[in-house]
Order: structure tokens, then C-alpha cells, then sequence
């Protein structure tokens, strides 16, 4: 059974706190991903990596940082969080092939106040 | 690079009828759309998906059209039951490396009414 599973499914912060969010896959995927839900805005990319200790920037990158030390394990990091970061963040996995299908964890709704 | 867009935002039918859900995308080398299915509080799930060389997909009460020429690709649901209830994605998937992720559309929310 595919699994791509988030630390936590609900988040309260404060402004300024340093924020962990931890994506953990079982399936060897290659490439892994963050994206952010909000309401009409759809899934908007924050980070992708497709190999341990690479990265890349998506669409919304600003006041985030990521990182990738092992294969199964990607975290997002908010290094000061604001209250404009408050959102559900999705984690996600693909495997290398062109056409394999992209699995998604169940989200983590963050709250900074 | 690759912009994808999607109509409506919004969607209800009642019970029983037909879902139409249109997307349209700028790069015409994309070769791979997938459509996902958010219920609510749920993750986005893969539903139905189509490769560039194929014109219609079905799957049961589901099908998927693509139109290279006019670059737009359509989600269509039948006979719509209240567990259809929800926000649907699709994507492109550009082919410029293999690294290149997904672009997603910005969703359609469907409320089937009972």
C-alpha cells in the first residue's frame, strides 16, 4: 500500500517560531514535493526535489527553505513564520518515470498567530 | 513555461446529471494529464488520466478528452452521485526534463445535489 505521510495533520505556531513540517514516503520515489492549498488559489508549488540533497524552486518559494538528506524524508522549514503562511501544506512523491503517478500526503493545516 | 487553466471554479448539477469540467494549457509538447479528486479533508487522489497520443479515456461514469490541436483537455462525469461531491484538479505535465513537475489547474469545486 502507498504511503506518503506528514508529522502532523494540525499546527499552531507563533510568529517568528521556527516551523518543521516532515514528509516521510515509502515507495523509493525519486522526486518529492510541497505545495501549498489555499482557498481559489488551488495547489500552488513552494519546493521539489528529484534526488537526496537536491532541490529547486516552484512558483512560491519566499520564506521557505527545504531540505533532503535522505531519499524518503523531505522537510519544509519556515525559518521566522508569519501569519500569511498560515495554510494546509501537502506533501508529495513521484517516482522518475515521465508518466508515474504523483502521490500526496494528507496535509498539514498550519496556524500562525 | 507551462500555464494551465481551468473552468468553472465553481460546479452543481443535480443528481443524476452530467459534469463537465474544461481545461486548457500552453505547451503543446505537455503528453501527460491527470486528473485528481479532493474530497473534503482528504488528499488529492488520481482518478483518470490521459497520455498526448490517446484522443478519449473512460473509466466507468468517468471519461477524459484531449484536444492537441485547440490544447484542451476535458473531465466529463455521468449519471453524478452525491459522493462525486468535490474539488477536482487537473495537470500537465511538460516534458522539458524529467525533473519538470506537474502544473495543476486551480480546481473546480463539484456540488452534486441530491
Amino acid at each position: 500500500d502507498v504511503k506518503v505521510t506528514q508529522s502532523s495533520r494540525y499546527l499552531v505556531k507563533r510568529t517568528g517560531e521556527k516551523v518543521f513540517l516532515e514528509c516521510v514516503q515509502d515507495m523509493d520515489h525519486e522526486n518529492m514535493f510541497w505545495y501549498r492549498q489555499d482557498p481559489g488559489l488551488g495547489l500552488r508549488l513552494i519546493y521539489f526535489s528529484y534526488d537526496v540533497k537536491m532541490k529547486e524552486k516552484g512558483d512560491i518559494p519566499e520564506g521557505y527553505s527545504v531540505s533532503r538528506e535522505k531519499k524518503e524524508r523531505f522537510s519544509l522549514i519556515l525559518e521566522s513564520a508569519s501569519t500569511n503562511q498560515t495554510s494546509m501544506y501537502l506533501c508529495a512523491s513521484k517516482g522518475a518515470g515521465v508518466l508515474e503517478e504523483q502521490y500526496f500526503g494528507p496535509g498539514t493545516r498550519l496556524t500562525v498567530t | 513555461g507551462e500555464n494551465v487553466e481551468q473552468h468553472p471554479s465553481t460546479l452543481s448539477v443535480q443528481e443524476g446529471d452530467s459534469a463537465v469540467i474544461k481545461c486548457t494549457y500552453s505547451d503543446s509538447a505537455s503528453n501527460y494529464f491527470p486528473w485528481y479528486k479532493q474530497e473534503l479533508g482528504k488528499r488529492p487522489q488520481l482518478i483518470i488520466d490521459i497520455r498526448s497520443n490517446v484522443g478519449e479515456k473512460k473509466d466507468q461514469r468517468i471519461a477524459v478528452t484531449l484536444n492537441k490541436t485547440a490544447k484542451h483537455f476535458s473531465l466529463h462525469i455521468t449519471e453524478t452521485q452525491p459522493e462525486d461531491s468535490a474539488v477536482y484538479f487537473c495537470a500537465a505535465y511538460p516534458p522539458s526534463t524529467r525533473n519538470t513537475p506537474l502544473v495543476f489547474g486551480k480546481g473546480t469545486r463539484l456540488s452534486v445535489i441530491a
